[in-house]
């Protein structure tokens, strides 16, 4: 069965830190992918999407992520995390045919301290 | 703006009671779902509507309904037949095409009295 898997439940981070966090999809062709992040108590906002194309996308508030097919995953990356980085973070594939609708990850609860 | 608004922010439901919950869009997108969020189950579909007057189940739809008779909103009734409905709901809509990403909601969250 298709599925997305976070393997990280929460991470831990000093700020000013790089921030790697997993994301790998079980899925025979390369779906869409997104990551979306979510503060307590808030509905989701889009950080970055991948449909084609370079395998490196840039998002909103620094964060980037790399697409590599061999190993099925679409990790998200920033360099120096900030306080306000503070929050849940989400990967959600659409995949292709059907009512192509987002199938998202357990998420990974991400904690920065001083 | 343009945007997705959820209410109430916060709802309670006596045991037995149908309730429900509000979802309206001014971004003239044509589909719209309704998510349940549980801590560490991420989210899971209730329900998606594609067109107007046209809805279908998501994975956990038992105990919910919906209806679609505007472009713009999208109520999620939590009906007594739902044993656990308290959470956290997220509403979301995204234009026509396929690839496109969802935008979302500030949500709702329902606690059983």
């Amino acid at each position: 069965a298709q599925s997305v898997t976070q393997p990280d439940i929460h991470i831990t981070v000093s700020e000013g830190a790089s921030l790697e966090l997993r994301c790998n999809y079980s899925y025979g062709a390369t779906p869409y992918l997104f990551w979306y992040v979510q503060s307590p108590g808030q509905g989701l906002q889009l950080l970055l999407k991948y449909f084609s194309g370079d395998t490196l996308v840039q998002g909103i508030k620094g964060f980037e992520a790399e697409f590599k097919r061999s190993q099925s995953s679409f990790n998200l990356r920033k360099p120096s995390v900030h306080w306000s980085d503070a929050a849940e973070y989400f990967c959600a594939v659409i995949l292709w045919g059907g009512a192509n609708n987002l199938f998202f990850g357990t998420g990974t609860r991400l904690t920065v301290i001083p | 703006d343009g945007g997705i608004t959820q209410s109430p922010k916060y709802l309670f439901r006596k045991e037995g009671q149908n309730v429900t919950l509000s979802c309206e869009q001014n971004l003239n997108h044509d589909a719209m779902y309704w998510y349940r969020q549980d801590p560490g189950q991420g989210l899971r579909l209730i329900y998606y509507s594609q067109i107007v007057n046209d809805f279908q189940k998501g994975d956990i739809a038992e105990g919910y309904s919906v209806s679609r008779e505007k472009k713009e909103s999208f109520p999620l009734t939590v009906t007594s037949a739902q044993k656990n409905p308290t959470a956290f709901y997220l509403c979301a809509s995204k234009v026509g095409h396929s690839n496109q990403p969802q935008h979302f909601g500030d949500g709702t969250r329902l606690s059983i009295l």
